[in-house]
């Protein structure tokens, strides 16, 4: 079975600052993608960053940035220069590519303070 | 990128009747739809998977003939809320997989049964 966990419900960061949300997952798969997503009062899902299971090198898009640790199935975001509009709810996923299985952490609502 | 369209966005209905819901792909064709049920605060509940041409499968616990699926075309999966009632009441999100972008979701639906 496959899991997706993250450990805080809920972050704060001032403004300008770093902050870093954390994600483990488990999976025997050797085959699959992890994202993370944001989902703003509107409730609408963005993709934020996407990483390729056999890829080692950590995804970036620009003020986000990922730190895959394979062998530890961790998956942590960290955003740079946080910005007021950043403030949403953040949840991993994994995709298991053979069988189109995706799977969601419960979220972590970041709060970004001016 | 690829777009899910999904309507309508709010729906209010009277207890003991039945909504459709609609979620298309715009610019891509997607055989497998999902559809998800959200409560506030929470993660993304996986209902069913829509598989265009067959029958959806639908996860444990979810009631197949409270809530239809129909995937007619490759892009059109429509989710039918039959004799709605208040315990219904949710926010329900479609996505689709594009071989090139991943997951897409649609904006959502927050359905109201009074």
């Amino acid at each position: 079975a496959q899991t997706v966990t993250q450990s805080q419900p809920e972050m704060s960061v001032q403004e300008a600052e770093t902050v870093t949300l954390s994600c483990t997952y488990d999976t025997s798969e050797s085959d699959y993608y992890l994202f993370w997503y944001k989902q703003p009062p509107s409730r609408q899902m963005i993709l934020v960053i996407r990483q390729e299971a056999y890829k080692q090198q950590n995804a970036t898009e620009n003020r986000f940035s990922v730190n895959f640790q394979k062998a530890a199935k961790s998956f942590s975001l960290k955003i740079s220069d946080s910005q007021l509009g950043d403030a949403a709810m953040y949840f991993c996923a994994l995709e298991i590519r053979a069988g189109n299985q995706f799977y969601f952490g419960t979220g972590t609502s970041l709060t970004v303070i001016p | 990128g690829a777009v899910v369209s999904q309507h309508p966005s709010r729906v209010i209905c009277k207890s003991g009747t039945s909504v459709k819901i609609e979620c298309r792909s715009l610019d891509f064709q997607a055989t497998t739809m999902f559809w998800y049920r959200q409560f506030p605060k929470q993660s993304l509940m996986l209902m069913a998977t829509s598989n265009e041409g067959s029958k959806a499968t639908y996860e444990q616990g979810v009631e197949k003939d409270k809530f239809l699926i129909n995937h007619a075309s490759l892009t059109l999966s429509t989710l039918t809320v039959t004799s709605a009632h208040p315990e219904d009441s949710s926010f329900y999100i479609c996505s689709a997989r594009d071989r090139f972008y991943g997951y897409t979701f649609g904006s959502g639906t927050r359905l109201t049964v009074v």
